[in-house]
């Protein structure tokens, strides 16, 4: 298994634009986790899905973002517009209910606004 | 909700020594306690993990410890080596269904050679 897959590796852009991130959960996964880590923040739950739908959203910091799972192999956390105190590492997990494991992460998108 | 504090925040300690980072937790009806190892630009990665029908659980050289009366619970890593130097985190379940994790804010384990 090739893991969670995100892509991009890295994000650069300016203050106002639209990003999108996206997530390729492991095949079989029923759970998908974004999470967001910063220095000062450490790693923090921004929205969960299950089968495909949202479970639970309160860790989204404003409107501006936003996350869809429109099928079970694909994710996006979108921010628009973006600011510069949006700059943090994302991370995609996912993981199985029926197992109840621990997640399996990926290696994160390092987004800078300037 | 579930909070879960984490210490010590950096730890150095000489190759053939032994760590060990401690963890607590709030919520009693957390009841699945991972442990992630971060290693510089990749993603967490899991290590061990404990549920709280189980006192203590080894795999090589790590071991977990849970005290659930006390609400905490510990990591050991002994005979370190450099490749051990990374950044630790525990977690706690927490919230209705008990899938997603809070993370502790993590221990910055440096192993000098």
């Amino acid at each position: 298994d090739a893991g969670v897959i995100q892509s991009p590796r890295h994000e650069v852009t300016e203050m106002g634009q639209e990003v999108t991130l996206r997530c390729k959960p492991i095949s079989g996964h029923d759970y998908l986790f974004w999470y967001r880590q910063t220095m000062m923040r450490g790693l923090e739950l921004l929205i969960y899905f299950n089968n495909n739908v949202p479970i639970d959203d309160s860790g989204m910091p404003e409107d501006r973002f936003s996350a869809k799972m429109p099928n079970a192999s694909f994710s996006t956390l979108k921010i628009q517009p973006s600011e510069p105190r949006d700059s943090a590492v994302y991370f995609c997990a996912s993981s199985s209910g029926t197992r109840r494991y621990g997640y399996t992460f990926g290696s994160g998108t390092r987004l800078t606004v300037v | 909700g579930e909070n879960v504090e984490q210490h010590p925040s950096t730890l150095s300690v000489q190759e053939g020594d032994s760590a060990v980072i401690k963890c607590t937790y709030s919520d009693s009806a957390s009841n699945y306690f991972p442990w992630y190892k971060q290693e510089l630009g990749k993603g967490p990665q899991l290590i061990i993990d404990i549920r709280s029908n189980v006192g203590e659980k080894k795999d090589q050289r790590i071991a977990v410890t849970l005290n659930k009366t006390a609400k905490h619970f510990s990591l050991h890593i002994t005979e370190t080596q450099p490749e051990d130097s990374a950044v630790y985190f525990c977690a706690a379940t927490s919230g209705n269904y008990g899938q997603n994790f809070v993370f502790g804010p993590g221990t910055r384990l440096s192993v000098l050679p």
